[in-house]
């Protein structure tokens, strides 16, 4: 079935260095979302990326969709103490069914 | 987001006990998911649905019920608990096929 692979499982940071998260699908996407879960909480959705090459920017967080459509990115510059938490990729499982899987997420520790 | 309530937030059970975690969405979004998160394993779903009378497997349905007469609701029964479904439960929500979803605030079950 549709899997998409997520790496690395945990990152440990010094706060202001960069961050980046990958997922890596072995089939074409349609689509791609990325969620953030705070220590505690609830996966928040951050943003979804459509296009072949897509690139967003919020803020410190840059997300990238690759031109194969087959993997995706996040990188937060300068990373803060409040990025703390999971980092979440979800993709539509193929047949047009609105069955969303999730990556296995990458846990970020931020060290002041 | 209040939109979206789970309940019980918090539940300890017995082993081959009936459970119910119970789920409610007031946007009248089209499609409903659980998932159920466990260290190492991210987030899996466990079934979904595309709207009221319909219901779907996700990865991991074995052990689980689910039921959707109301657009609104979205039950989960474990219909003998296992020690292994002692997990975080989180109830989602979406309007449409691959838009945003939406958590709850999470059910946390635990299995004696």
């Amino acid at each position: 079935g549709q899997q998409v692979m997520q790496i690395p499982q945990y990152q440990h940071v010094q706060e202001g260095e960069d961050f980046t998260t990958y997922c890596n699908s072995s089939t074409t996407l349609s689509n791609i979302q990325w969620y953030k879960q705070r220590p505690g909480g609830h996966p928040v959705f951050l943003i979804q990326l459509v296009k072949s090459g897509e690139v967003k920017k919020q803020k410190r967080l840059t997300f990238q969709f690759g031109e194969a459509k087959k993997n995706s990115s996040l990188h937060i510059t300068a990373t803060q103490t409040t990025d703390v938490g999971t980092y979440f990729c979800a993709v539509l499982h193929s047949g047009n069914t609105g069955k969303l899987i999730f990556g296995q997420g990458t846990t970020l520790q931020v060290k002041p | 987001d209040a939109g979206i309530t789970q309940s019980p937030r918090y539940k300890i059970t017995e082993t081959g006990r009936q459970v119910t975690l119970m789920c409610h969405q007031t946007w009248s979004h089209s499609y409903m998911f659980w998932y159920r998160q466990d260290l190492g394993h991210g987030l899996r779903l466990i079934y979904y649905s595309a709207a009221a009378d319909i219901t779907d497997k996700g990865e991991v349905p074995d052990g689980y019920v689910v039921s959707r007469s109301k657009t609104e609701n979205f039950p989960l029964t474990l219909e003998s608990a296992t020690r292994s479904q002692t997990s975080v439960y989180f109830c989602a929500s979406a309007r449409g096929q691959g838009t945003t979803i939406y958590f709850g605030e999470g059910s946390w079950l635990t299995v004696v």
